[in-house]
């Protein structure tokens, strides 16, 4: 089966500019994550969907970043206005159930903000 | 195709007792490997890794064995505890991008 479809793998943009990544799960998957991976970290939970419902985005920094799930398929999180700390790689991953337990990740989206 | 494989979705042992979680490659250079846990609602958190130039590395009561002839990494955890109960992922970075296995839920039981 196809996996998590991630794009743009990679994206350099200037403080202030806005960026928007998109993902597309595994087809039949109702949820999916949205993380932020800072170098030498662990991945940053920072939303989570259920279908096309926000279960989780206590760690969304919601003055600056949104994400939506329309129709419950594919996703996209948006930036506006990037600042230096965004620099970061972003992961989607989706699974099957809502439980967490097999997630299946994209291959992430590198940004860089300088 | 799946890069990097977790074949065991879940795991059960006894407190006290060993904990083997695997992982499979596919790919290889000049890698590195890293493991993550994962508690219920929070993101993976980094636990331990290992650079493709070594075959172990060891902190604590964790264990990271990379054989790369079989393109195959382990994670022992000596010994077991309830809190370890949670999902174990592996992960390879080639510098690139990461590729994330699909996880290992262990349930440690008292």
């Amino acid at each position: 089966e196809a996996g998590v479809a991630q794009s743009p793998r990679y994206k350099i943009i200037e403080k202030r500019q806005s960026v928007a990544f998109w993902c597309n799960p595994i087809s039949g998957h109702a949820t999916l994550y949205w993380y932020q991976q800072i170098l030498g970290q662990g991945p940053k939970l920072l939303i989570q969907f259920q279908n096309n419902g926000v279960v989780d985005d206590s760690q969304l920094p919601k003055d600056r970043f949104s994400a939506e799930r329309l129709k419950g398929v594919d996703s996209t999180l948006k930036i506006q206005p990037a600042k230096l700390e965004d620099s970061a790689v972003y992961l989607c991953a989706s699974s099957p159930n809502d439980r967490g337990e097999t997630q299946y990740f994209g291959p992430g989206t590198r940004l860089l903000v300088l | 195709d799946q890069q990097v494989k977790q074949n065991s979705p879940s795991l059960s042992v006894q407190e006290g007792r060993i904990s083997i979680l695997n992982c499979d490659y596919t790919n290889s250079m000049f890698d590195y490997f890293l493991w993550y846990k994962k508690y219920p609602a929070e993101g993976p958190t980094f636990l331990i890794s290992i650079s493709s130039i070594k075959d172990k590395n060891e902190d604590g009561r964790f264990t990271v064995f990379l054989n790369k002839s079989a393109k195959h990494l382990s994670l022992h955890i000596v010994p077991s505890q309830p809190g370890d109960s949670a999902v174990y992922f592996c992960a390879q970075d080639t510098g690139n991008q990461f590729y994330f296995g699909t996880g290992t839920s262990l349930t440690v039981i008292p």
